[in-house]
């Protein structure tokens, strides 16, 4: 079975400090990750996703995520924060090598950037 | 390009009734597939509809259920609303089952 952990509930940052919101995966093949974010009573907007190549994928708004196969993380970062970046993120996998499997979402980390 | 949306936006119900919630998704996917999402549990897998044939099923009782038309809106049903069903119905589409999901503005249903 897939999963994905999310170990922090929330994320304290002030802007204009550089973000790190992290995610670990489990999966028994090859993972497709991603990154969503949530604002108030809104869906979940696409950020980024990580299926082959690069390790450092950049996406939305200035945000880049790092895949690291041998620590099974794909951490989101953002050089500088904004305070407009405040809402839930939420890392998700898909097991590639599984047919066609299902996408398994984190728990979700709350980012709150302050002034 | 429209985006994936979903009717209605809100919606109050009481105990026992049922529920039809819709979900057109962007031109030209043909795989749209539903979430719910609370508090407590997060986000949790439904459903997945391809080419009006339902290809995944979460782990869910069977009063929920769905269905996708030929032109890929997809609809899903709630039987016998409970308490519990009270939460932010989300609906995702993608080009294919395993391309990148977009998802809607969801639909959140609060059972009185």
């Amino acid at each position: 079975a897939q999963s994905v952990a999310q170990p922090e509930d929330q994320v304290n940052v002030a802007e204009g400090n550089p973000l790190t919101v992290k995610c670990t995966y489990s999966v028994s093949g090859n993972p497709y990750l991603f990154w969503y974010v949530q604002y108030p009573n809104r869906g979940l907007q696409f950020l980024l996703k990580y299926i082959t190549g690069d390790n450092l994928v950049k996406g939305s708004y200035g945000f880049e995520a790092e895949f690291n196969k041998s620590q099974t993380s794909f951490h989101l970062k953002k050089p500088s924060a904004l305070v407009s970046d405040s809402a839930l993120y939420f890392c998700a996998v898909r097991d590639s090598d599984s047919g066609y499997s299902t996408l398994t979402f984190g728990k979700g980390t709350m980012l709150l950037v302050s002034p | 390009k429209a985006g994936v949306t979903q009717t209605p936006r809100y919606l109050i119900k009481t105990r026992g009734q049922q529920v039809t919630l819709s979900c057109s998704p962007i031109s030209g996917h043909r795989s749209v597939s539903w979430y719910q999402q609370t508090p407590g549990q997060g986000l949790q897998f439904l459903f997945e509809y391809f080419s009006e044939t339902q290809r995944n099923k979460g782990n869910f009782p069977g009063r929920f259920s769905g269905r996708q038309f030929s032109n890929s809106r997809s609809e899903m049903n709630v039987s016998t609303l409970e308490l519990g069903d009270s939460a932010l119905y989300l609906c995702a589409s993608s080009l294919g089952r395993q391309e990148t999901q977009y998802f809607g503005p969801g639909t959140r249903l609060l059972v009185l």
